[in-house]
């Protein structure tokens, strides 16, 4: 199994300003994913963030927005950019390891972002 | 577009009973399929996945697959108030996990 630790666990922001999102597992692997959850809605995949390389975002999704930082195999960042009341959400931060001969996902405690 | 459907609820069970979660994909070379609970404020954790067509079984849980169909759901037996939850399921296609969004179940003492 991965632990995963995720901080800020929420924060109130100021429409036009940017809060970044940190990722901290507690063992080395090669993909990190963003997701974000909007109440009542399912997991949507902002990007996948692989170490060395610029990360894979979904359609909908843009670097310029969204940009990721993945300097090592055990941590990622998040940055929610010019940020406007629609990015409030939950963002959550996982990974995948194999456990038992399956493939799992695990997730860290979520970022609640209300922008006002 | 690959999708996971799931009916939002919320489903309402009576303490003891069973209560019965389904699943919808749209994309038929989907390889493996999983139920994650959430509950309010906590991030979603594995709780079965199922590769095979057919049932299976972990305690109070289990898990249904029928490929043709396109259809996956998860019975809970003696369904017990700690139970209420939110049940994401999600189906592997390729290497990307799609998430249905869910359905809110409440038990009832």
């Amino acid at each position: 199994s991965a632990v995963i630790s995720q901080k800020p666990s929420r924060d109130i922001c100021q429409r036009g300003t940017s809060l970044t999102i940190q990722c901290q597992v507690d063992s080395q692997v090669t993909m990190m994913f963003w997701y974000r959850q909007q109440p009542g809605q399912s997991l949507t995949l902002i990007a996948t963030a692989n170490q060395g390389s610029e990360a894979t975002y979904e359609s909908g999704f843009v670097i310029d927005k969204f940009p990721i930082s993945r300097p090592n195999l055990t941590f990622s960042t998040l940055t929610v950019s010019n940020m406007s009341p629609e990015d409030s959400s939950i963002y959550l931060c996982s990974v995948e390891g194999v456990v038992m001969g399956h493939t799992e996902a695990f997730f860290g405690q979520g970022t609640r972002l209300t922008v006002v | 577009q690959k999708e996971v459907e799931q009916n939002s609820g919320p489903l309402s069970v009576p303490e003891g009973a069973i209560a019965s979660l389904n699943c919808t994909y749209s994309d038929r070379g989907s390889q493996s399929f999983f139920w994650y609970r959430q509950y309010s404020g906590k991030s979603p954790e594995l709780i079965m996945f199922i590769y095979s067509n057919g049932d299976k079984e972990d305690g109070r849980f289990t898990a249904q697959l029928n490929k043709a169909s396109q259809y996956v759901s998860l019975l809970i037996r003696d369904s017990q108030p700690s139970d209420s939850a939110t049940y994401l399921c999600a189906v592997r296609s390729n290497y990307q996990l799609i998430w249905g969004a869910g359905t809110k179940l409440i038990i009832k003492p």
